[in-house]
This record gives C-alpha cells, sequence and structure tokens, in this order.
C-alpha cells in the first residue's frame, strides 16, 4: 500500500480558496488518488478521485502532478461547514479496502 | 434515498460486559464493512463482506470479536467480553461493487456508534 503524508492541521478564513497537499511518492501507477472527509460526529464522505488528470466536481477541484507523487485538494470557496478532517488515499482501480492515514484537521475561521 | 443506518448512536457498558452493533446498508449495495476509528485517528478496517461472504477480516480481533451479515443485507458486530481498550467509534460502510474492474466506486458511511467500556 502507498504511503501518505499530510499536514495535522491547516486553517483557512471562510470564503477563501484552501489548498490540502498530500504526498504520495510510493504510489503505483494503477492507484487512484482518493479523497473522503469527515466531519465532526459523522462518518466519513467521498469527496473526489482521480487517476492522471485534474479532477473537478461540486465539491471540489482535485489536482495531481505529473509524476503523481502529490496531489492536492482545492476547496474554492471556504465556508464554515468544510471544516472537517480531510484524508487522501490511494486505492488501486477496483480495490476495496480503504487505508485511511490520520488526515488534516482543517478549521475555518469566519 | 436512505443512507447507512447504524444503531445505537451511542453505548456506555462496563469491561467484561458484551455488546453488539447493528448496521443497515444502502439498499443494493453488496459490499459492506465494518470500521473502528480511535479518537485522533482514521477508521481502521476491521472485515468486509461482499454479500454474505467475510472476505477480508485479518484485522478483526477474533478472540473477542464476530461479525455476521446474514441474507447478504444488514450486519451485526459483537465483542464479548469488552475491554477498556475497546473504546472508539465503530463505522458501518457500505459500496456497491459491479461486475467491471476499474476505478473502485465509492464507500458510503454510516455515522457510527460510540462506545465507551468503563
Amino acid at each position: 500500500d502507498a504511503k501518505t503524508t499530510q499536514p495535522n492541521s491547516m486553517e483557512s478564513n471562510e470564503e477563501e480558496p484552501v489548498h490540502l497537499p498530500c504526498n504520495h511518492s510510493t504510489i503505483s501507477g494503477t492507484d487512484y488518488i482518493h479523497w473522503y472527509r469527515q466531519l465532526p460526529s459523522q462518518g466519513p464522505e467521498y469527496v473526489i478521485h482521480g487517476l492522471t488528470s485534474n479532477v473537478n466536481n461540486r465539491m471540489a477541484s482535485l489536482a495531481i502532478a505529473e509524476d503523481r507523487k502529490s496531489s492536492t485538494l482545492i476547496l474554492h470557496r471556504a465556508t464554515l461547514r468544510d471544516a472537517a478532517v480531510y484524508y487522501c488515499i490511494p486505492l488501486r482501480g477496483g480495490d476495496n479496502d480503504m487505508r485511511f492515514g490520520a488526515g488534516t484537521r482543517l478549521t475555518v475561521k469566519p | 434515498e436512505a443512507g447507512v443506518v447504524q444503531s445505537p448512536r451511542y453505548k456506555i457498558i462496563e469491561k467484561k460486559q458484551p455488546v453488539a452493533f447493528w448496521c443497515n446498508p444502502i439498499s443494493g449495495h453488496n459490499t459492506l464493512y465494518w470500521y473502528r476509528q480511535n479518537l485522533g485517528q482514521g477508521p481502521e478496517l476491521l472485515i468486509r463482506y461482499e454479500n454474505e461472504e467475510a472476505v477480508d477480516d485479518s484485522q478483526l480481533p477474533k478472540d473477542r470479536f464476530s461479525a455476521e451479515r446474514l441474507k447478504g443485507v444488514d450486519s451485526t458486530l459483537k465483542i464479548q467480553p469488552a475491554e477498556l481498550g475497546d473504546s472508539a467509534v465503530y463505522l458501518c460502510a457500505s459500496r456497491y461493487r459491479g461486475r467491471a474492474s476499474g476505478d473502485a466506486y465509492e464507500q458510503y458511511f454510516g455515522p457510527g456508534t460510540r462506545l465507551t467500556v468503563t
């Protein structure tokens, strides 16, 4: 399994963009990069995933480095509801078992 | 569409007592997971079911933990007897796994059961 490194915590101001980095230098060529987040007192929820190209959805954007050794989750305008722990998880296509690290705790200040 | 349902949401028991957690996955989801999450850490997989078959239980402490998924729908996770170190949040998740390979489909998590063992 690929190992990941994420900052323990980050802070952002409301309505400003947030860039959450993840280092996954041991990722294999067939691993997708998944991001989940966990709001307080809730289970994790899917945010976005990608393989090589940058991806956008209604929640966020995912920028993947050309060498795929790192990626960045981008929240374009942080809101107070985005305060959560964000997990970056490499996962082989078709594989079932996600391995969560400690993630990054994002604090959003009004 | 209803999400993953778990009960109870909270449970406080004394050590050496038994405890059970129940999970109802999203309708049609054939893969079901149980995770344990300790304070300040990410979830840790305990067991995965494909329909009614447990296909990955390597992280389940088998001396005191057991799980079942009768008829491939609802699932129950049991601890007997509970120890102080079992205090954690127990999360259930489900996923639809199709026949085609390719990128993994997202997992849907329930709100969890917070267990406190005193």
